[in-house]
């Protein structure tokens, strides 16, 4: 069964320090990853997603992401964190089974950004 | 452009008690999707329609009813609300047909307590 996990409920990091949130994933076949946030009191927001290709994806906000094969890893970073960053961070995996695109979302991770 | 929008915001029920749940999207996607989001769960999937026309069951179905009216709405039901619904609900949206990889586009959520 295909599968995400942020092993990180919080992320704390100070403004202007890079940031690492963490996923790590399990599937069967090519994995098609997405990292979304959420604001507070809002829906989820799209930021990037890895299909195919470069390992590194580069997303909304300034934020990137890097697939690792071997590692079965999709980490979100940013090189300079904002205190606006801080948010609800999600990554998902896409699982198509029985015909259907469907995502398959990790518990989350939140991330502070102190000033 | 609104993109995709939930009613109502808020709700609070009485165990037993039943509520539709309306989402609409303007964006002239085919697949649409009802969510649920508890703490430290993720976003666990309810009920999807791939197409106008057509619904499916999610991973927790469970309590719960849907309706694709047309190709903009689709309405989620609880039937006999119990305090375990007491979630936060969100719909979602996407271009593609079955079997794409595509981004899903979030409403802003709906609270719902069930007493």
């Amino acid at each position: 069964a295909q599968s995400v996990a942020q092993p990180e409920d919080q992320v704390n990091v100070a403004e202007g320090n890079p940031l690492t949130v963490k996923c790590t994933y399990s599937v069967s076949g090519n994995p098609y990853l997405f990292w979304y946030v959420q604001y507070p009191n809002r829906g989820l927001q799209f930021l990037l997603k890895y299909i195919t290709g470069d390992n590194l994806v580069k997303g909304s906000y300034g934020f990137e992401a890097e697939f690792n094969k071997s590692q079965t890893s999709f980490h979100l970073k940013k090189p300079s964190a904002l205190v606006s960053d801080s948010a609800l961070y999600f990554c998902a995996v896409r699982s198509f089974s029985g015909g259907y695109n469907k995502l398959i979302f990790g518990a989350g991770t939140r991330l502070a950004v102190h000033p | 452009n609104a993109g995709v929008t939930q009613t109502p915001k808020f709700q609070v029920l009485k165990t037993g008690q039943s509520m539709t749940l309306q989402c609409a999207q303007d964006m002239n996607h085919n697949s649409m999707y009802w969510y649920r989001q508890d703490p430290g769960m993720g976003l666990r999937l309810i009920y999807y329609s791939a197409s106008e026309g057509t619904t499916d069951k999610g991973e927790v179905p469970n309590g719960y009813n849907v309706s694709r009216l047309n190709k903009r709405e689709f309405s989620l039901r609880l039937e006999s609300a119990a305090p375990s619904q007491t979630s936060v609900y969100f719909c979602a949206s996407s271009e593609a047909p079955r079997g794409a990889i595509d981004t899903q586009y979030f409403g802003p959520g709906t609270r719902l307590t069930v007493l």
